[in-house]
């Protein structure tokens, strides 16, 4: 397996445009994880799925983001209208079982918004 | 091509004992490392981090130091308590324009015995 694949790996965008990331996890596994990693708060988790749905977003920073798992080899996190603040890099990983200590990260998502 | 690797797999400690993690890299272009921390339940929280110009971070029980030299980086965890029993993920990024976000190992599962 490849791993969990993130596209695009860098993102540049201008204030007030959609932005939308892409993830396609291990295939079986159960749990995918979309994260925010930024230098001053480091890794933040935004929303996880179990199964395609979502479990919790609690993470989510505002209703400017949006996360869909349409089917399980496939996720997507959106953000409309992207603002400055919301530069980061954006993780996906996937796990096996929510109790699984182990998780794959893929090699995460640079946005930049200008 | 593993950039980041963490060659122990688990680590047993004793309670009160130090606890020391290791993880090494091959890109020099990386400079800044972080660790994670991961429960079965949870997703991964940031830990501490250091950049390439230091070579010792210290936060309370966790210390993390550098070796740039031999591409070589630590966290000491002293002393180690039941609660610190995790996953640790050792991540590395380039903060110059790689733009490649970050790298992880695969993580090191720390059991503490009481």
């Amino acid at each position: 397996d490849a791993g969990v694949i993130q596209s695009p790996r860098h993102e540049v965008t201008e204030m007030g445009q959609e932005v939308t990331l892409r993830c396609k996890p291990i295939s079986g596994h159960d749990y995918l994880f979309w994260y925010r990693q930024t230098m001053m708060r480091g890794l933040e988790l935004l929303i996880y799925f179990n199964n395609n749905v979502p479990i919790d977003d609690s993470g989510m920073p505002e209703d400017r983001f949006s996360a869909k798992m349409p089917n399980a080899s496939f996720s997507t996190l959106k953000i409309q209208p992207s603002e400055p603040r919301d530069s980061a890099v954006y993780f996906c990983a996937s796990s096996l079982s929510w109790g699984s200590t182990e998780a794959f990260f893929g090699q995460g998502t640079r946005l930049t918004v200008v | 091509d593993q950039q980041v690797k963490q060659n122990s797999p688990s680590l047993s400690v004793q309670e009160g004992r130090i606890s020391i993690l290791n993880c090494d890299y091959t890109n020099s272009m990386f400079d800044y490392f972080l660790w994670y921390k991961k429960y079965p339940a949870e997703g991964p929280t940031f830990l501490i981090s250091i950049s390439s110009i230091k070579d010792k971070n210290e936060d309370g029980r966790f210390t993390v130091f550098l070796n740039k030299s031999a591409k070589h980086l630590s966290l000491h965890i002293v002393p180690s308590q039941p609660g610190d029993s995790a996953v640790y993920f050792c991540a590395a990024g380039d903060s110059g324009g790689g733009a490649d976000g970050l790298t992880f190992g695969k993580g090191t599962h720390l059991i503490i015995q009481p």
